[in-house]
């Protein structure tokens, strides 16, 4: 079966550095996304890997480990506005095209 | 502003009612899909349009209809829905299928009462 898991929830302090991890089970297994969703909002995407290894964006880096089934995101120098919903979805080439999201992790900054 | 819009943003309808959403991408993309997204559950793919074909449809029940009669824009007809069918319903596009980076819509708030 396909399974992705990610915390419920997090918290943190405005200018810490936060990993929300994402674990997840799946065949034909071809990239991961994060993306990110504010309240009331359509996500936005913010990364994509697939090829294992750290890629890294600004503030916001990703890492994948294909063997082991893992991703997380890293969010530095947090700020308010990083307070969000942030989704793992892992796109998958079996039974036709599938891209498949975890329930998402979110994320509160505190002052 | 992603590019993508869709109307109404917010709906509330009759179990009996008949009523659609509609989405439009002005991106130039061949790719669109509908999402559900229920409180505290993951984004739920529905269907699957490239090149206006439908690709994929994922055991949606028959009282959710899409139409797409062109690559820029997506339809969701409803009708007869029950209250378990309230939820955020997201419209997204792509350049192509299987393109990594889908672009989504603000998303139509449904309640049905």
């Amino acid at each position: 079966g396909q399974n992705i898991d990610q915390p419920t929830e997090m918290t943190a302090t405005e200018g810490a550095i936060v990993q929300i991890n994402c674990t997840y089970q799946t065949s034909g297994f071809n990239g991961l996304f994060w993306y990110q969703q504010h309240a009331g909002e359509a996500p936005t995407f913010l990364s994509y890997n697939v090829l294992d290894g750290l890629e890294e964006k600004g503030r916001f880096s990703s890492f994948l480990s294909r063997s082991k089934g893992y991703s997380y995101l890293l969010l530095k120098e947090l700020q308010m506005k990083d307070s969000a919903s942030y989704l793992c979805a892992v796109k998958s080439d079996t039974g036709g095209f599938k891209t498949i999201f975890g329930a998402g992790t979110r994320l509160f900054v505190k002052a | 502003e992603t590019g993508v819009t869709q109307t109404p943003r917010h709906l509330v309808m009759g179990m009996t009612n008949k009523k659609s959403l509609k989405c439009e991408q002005h991106l130039g993309h061949n790719a669109m899909y509908w999402y559900k997204q229920s409180a505290k559950k993951p984004l739920e793919l529905m269907f699957v349009y490239s090149l206006e074909e439908r690709v994929e449809n994922n055991s949606v029940p028959s009282r959710f209809s899409p139409e797409c009669p062109n690559s820029s824009h997506l339809f969701l007809h409803l009708h007869t829905l029950q209250p378990e069918d309230s939820a955020l319903y997201l419209c997204a596009s792509s350049q192509d299928i299987g393109e990594e980076t889908q672009y989504f819509g603000p998303g139509t708030r449904l309640l049905v009462l």
